[in-house]
């Protein structure tokens, strides 16, 4: 039973546009999500995160969007760059649980110059 | 900061014998690591979490007396793949709480094990 998915694994976009990364998750107990961006043969580094009490989390061009009701996250790059070319995890954790994460599949993004 | 340092990078084992992954917290202190498992094209899947001075918890269908932990000191976990198998090839990863605050987990570059 995957409690964190990310249905699209691979997002190609043009370098300068907008690139949209979806996640959905089941579990309502989860109260903090995160994003991690990977490079292959290296470890995930984090990108950028959201509390469940807040529907909007912005850093420079990244912004994460979450949508309780749906149960509903998405991560926006603007302007995508061709360095943004990685797989991004979408993360989450339930409150209290020694900060134990949950991952998605993860979207391998393709930004083409 | 937040600089969790991980190794080998890559390890080439005969069948049946051992293999320890170390993973280390460089400009922190780890109270907790947790040690991941990633097949290819699939999520990262937790494998235990590593508390200091204590028993490692190990998910639901992970072998304990297969993957050893030890969690010696407040800036060191160890993963020991115990008598491998070529079904235990894989890209194992650690990560430690701490470091950019207490929501976020700060990963190793991770270990490629491959089992001949």
């Amino acid at each position: 039973d995957q409690q964190v998915k990310q249905n699209s694994p691979s997002l190609s976009v043009q370098e300068g546009r907008i690139s949209i990364l979806n996640c959905d998750y089941t579990n309502s107990m989860f109260d903090y999500f995160l994003w991690y961006k990977k490079y292959p043969a290296e470890g995930p580094t984090f990108l950028i995160s959201i509390s469940s009490i807040k529907d909007k989390n912005e850093d420079g061009r990244f912004t994460v969007f979450l949508n309780k009701s749906a149960k509903h996250l998405s991560l926006h790059i603007v302007p995508s760059q061709p360095g943004d070319s990685a797989v991004y995890f979408c993360a989450a954790r339930t409150g209290g649980s020694n900060y134990k994460l949950t991952f998605g599949k993860g979207t391998l993004l393709t930004v083409n110059p | 900061g937040a600089v969790v340092s991980q190794h080998p990078s890559r390890v080439i084992c005969k069948s049946g014998t051992s293999v320890k992954i170390e993973c280390r917290s460089l400009d922190f202190q780890a109270t907790t690591m947790f040690w991941y498992r990633q097949f290819p094209k699939k999520s990262l899947m937790l494998m235990a979490t590593s508390n200091e001075g204590s028993k490692a918890t190990y998910e639901q269908g992970v072998e304990k007396d297969k993957f050893l932990i030890n969690h010696a000191s407040l800036t060191l976990s160890t993963l020991t793949v115990t008598s491998a198998h070529p079904e235990d090839s894989s890209f194992y990863i650690c990560s430690a709480s701490g470091g950019f605050g207490a929501n976020v987990l700060t990963f190793g570059a991770g270990s490629r094990l491959t089992v001949l």
